[in-house]
């Protein structure tokens, strides 16, 4: 089958740095992508990785095994701003290409 | 460039009615995703568009269907409503089925 596990929820400190981790078991691998989610909002794109290793994007980044299938998503400078949900989300291959696979997402409350 | 846009933004209907929702995606994307989200699930994929044509289809029943018109948008019509359609339904559009997906506000539709 096709899962993919993620913490429910996470506090921290607004100025801290967070890590919401992420396991996958998919039959197909063509990407993960990291996605936040306001409440009432769509889920907006902050990261992609398809190889191995870190992907830096401002106070973002995120780090994929592809043979351990795990990922994280790292937040630096945390702030209010960033109490959201995050979505780690698989890009399946084979016959689900084009399907991305969903976490149920981790909501992260940032506290002053 | 204009964002994914999806009509109606809410809607409310009773059992047994139909509905349909349409997206527009970015200009220039040609793949077009559907996602239904519920607090309990999460985001679950419906089906993938490419060119008119459906190349991937997750696990709903067939009272849910899509279309997708040569401008490339696409509609999604969910027939003989059931309380449990109750959902927010995110359109996602990329240039092709391996690219980065960017989500629609989405439509929140109650069944009653």
């Amino acid at each position: 089958g096709q899962n993919i596990d993620q913490p429910t929820e996470m506090t921290a400190t607004e100025g801290a740095i967070v890590q919401i981790n992420c396991t996958y078991q998919t039959s197909g691998f063509n990407g993960l992508f990291w996605y936040q989610q306001h409440a009432g909002e769509a889920p907006t794109f902050l990261s992609y990785n398809v190889l191995d290793g870190l992907e830096e994007k401002g106070r973002f980044s995120s780090f994929l095994s592809r043979s351990k299938g795990y990922s994280y998503l790292l937040l630096k400078e945390l702030q209010m701003k960033d109490s959201a949900s995050y979505l780690c989300a698989v890009l399946g291959g084979g016959g689900s290409q084009g399907n991305l696979i969903f976490g149920k997402g981790t909501k992260l409350s940032v506290k002053p | 460039k204009a964002g994914v846009t999806q009509t109606p933004r809410y809607l409310i209907k009773t059992r047994g009615q139909q509905v349909t929702l349409s997206c527009s995606p970015i200009s220039g994307h040609r793949s077009v995703s559907w996602y239904q989200q519920t607090p309990g699930q999460g985001l679950q994929f419906l089906f993938e568009y490419f060119s008119e044509t459906q190349r991937n289809k997750g696990n709903f029943p067939g009272r849910f269907s899509g279309r997708q018109f040569s401008n490339s948008r696409s509609e999604m019509n969910v027939s003989t409503l059931e309380l449990g359609d109750s959902a927010l339904y995110l359109c996602a559009s990329s240039w092709s089925n391996t690219d980065t997906q960017y989500f629609g506000p989405g439509t929140r539709l109650t069944v009653l």
